[in-house]
């Protein structure tokens, strides 16, 4: 069945540093992959998604693009902020699965001043 | 910005007892979910809803868990009778389409079963 593996947390930097979320897929078909964002005490929020392969989703600095050779969909952003701690979700959807989204373990980002 | 809205927040009840989570989806979205997430492991799907009935449930969706949408603006979801590993972050979402499926999520209801 379907599967997504995200690189094993928790992970601390310091201001404006590069991050790197690794998460790599397992699909039968060809899914739609997605990255999640859950600040604390909120609900899991949509942060970026691609469709198809060589796609890359953007959104408030970050970054993700969808390497089908590799079956990867890392997530980056190159100047982190306090603001930015929270655990973060990469998903898949496979038309073959139905609509459901199958998560990755989520992992803790904490960015210190 | 509309948003999944969930009721309550929190949830405490005795093993046995039978629970309601409410949710009231974004108010234009034809497709609703249950989701459900064990402290320290994976977010799981439970069942996904669509033209009153269930398009798709999970292993762990058994016949203790039922799904409603008993008015236009509320979904629920019903635990028969509780357990202890029914403890768990349940998550409401909801989506326009499926294709691809863009869920927009609730905050997420903390049952605690003692």
């Amino acid at each position: 069945g379907d599967s997504v593996t995200q690189m094993e947390g928790p992970v601390t930097l310091s201001e404006e540093a590069f991050l790197t979320i690794n998460c790599t897929y397992t699909a039968t078909g060809y899914p739609s992959l997605f990255w999640y964002v859950q600040y604390p005490g909120e609900g899991l929020q949509l942060l970026l998604k691609a469709t198809k392969a060589d796609d890359k989703g953007s959104n408030k600095g970050f970054e993700a693009t969808y390497r089908k050779e590799t079956t990867s969909f890392h997530l980056e952003k190159g100047s982190v902020q306090v603001s930015d701690s929270a655990v973060y979700f990469c998903a898949l959807s496979d038309k073959t699965s139905g609509s459901r989204l199958t998560f990755g373990e989520g992992t803790q980002l904490t960015v210190n001043p | 910005e509309p948003e999944v809205t969930q009721t309550p927040s929190h949830q405490v009840t005795q093993m046995g007892q039978e629970v309601i989570l409410r949710c009231v989806p974004i108010s234009n979205h034809l497709y609703f979910y249950w989701y459900r997430q064990i402290l320290g492991q994976k977010v799981e799907f439970l069942v996904s809803f669509y033209n009153n009935e269930i398009s798709e449930k999970s292993e762990i969706f058994d016949d203790q868990f039922s799904v409603e949408r008993p008015d236009g603006s509320n979904f629920t979801l019903k635990i028969r009778s509780t357990k202890l590993e029914d403890s768990a972050m349940y998550f409401c979402a909801s989506s326009e389409g499926t294709a691809p499926p863009t869920q927009y999520f609730g905050p997420g209801t903390r049952l605690t079963v003692l």
